[in-house]
């Protein structure tokens, strides 16, 4: 199961573009790169996943480099309402195993 | 938007009693999630469930907690003599594949153990 780095925590100002970047330097090959957005007392939302270049969805965005050794989470101009934990998994099997994940704090 | 719900919300028990803990995944979803989060802790994967059996467990899901799919759309998890430690969210997620990462999580029951 490839190990997952994000940062523990973020601060971002209302309306500006939040970039989040996970780093998973023993990706395997069938390894697809998803991410979760959990508000307290909430169970995790699926927000995005991919395996390579760029997804994009009504939500967010997902940049992997080639490599796949890294991937960024961008929320484009965040309100109050964003400010959750955000994990960044990697893995294909049913096992999920969620890290600490990034506390995103929006300020007004 | 078809979403997985769980009953009850807030769940208050005494030690060594049984609960169950009910869920309805999304209706074609074939694969099934048990999931916990003590408060302030990691979200911790429990047990996975496909065509009537397990496919994985893990170490938390000891002989004390069962798993079944008692019809066509419930899901439910059954811990038979709770203990103090086992309070926690307990969420439920089914997915529409198997080996994928996309899941979606109900909104919890609240285990409560005195």
């Amino acid at each position: 199961l490839a190990k997952t780095t994000q940062p523990i925590s973020m601060d971002s100002y209302e309306g500006q573009e939040v970039n989040i970047t996970c780093s998973h330097n023993n990706i395997a090959t069938n390894d697809y790169i998803t991410w979760y957005q959990q508000f307290p007392s909430q169970g995790p939302r699926f927000i995005i996943q991919g395996y390579k270049t760029k997804v994009t969805n009504e939500v967010a965005s997902l940049f992997i480099p080639a490599d796949r050794k890294s991937s960024t989470l961008s929320l484009p101009r965040v309100s109050l309402s964003d400010t959750a934990v955000y994990y960044c998994l990697v893995g294909d099997n049913q096992k999920v195993t969620f890290g600490t994940g990034t506390k995103l704090q929006v300020i007004p | 938007e078809p979403e997985v719900t769980q009953t009850p919300s807030h769940q208050v028990t005494q030690m060594g009693q049984e609960v169950i803990l009910r869920c309805v995944p999304i209706s074609n979803h074939l694969y099934f999630y048990w999931y916990r989060q003590i408060l302030g802790q990691k979200v911790e994967f429990l047990v996975s469930f496909y065509n009537n059996e397990i496919s994985e467990k893990s170490e938390i899901f000891d002989d004390q907690f069962s798993v079944e799919r008692p019809d066509g759309s419930n899901f439910t998890l059954k811990i038979r003599s709770t203990k103090l430690e086992d309070s926690a969210m307990y969420f439920c997620a089914s997915s529409p594949r198997t080996g994928s990462y996309e899941q979606y999580f109900g909104p919890g029951t609240r285990l409560t153990v005195t």
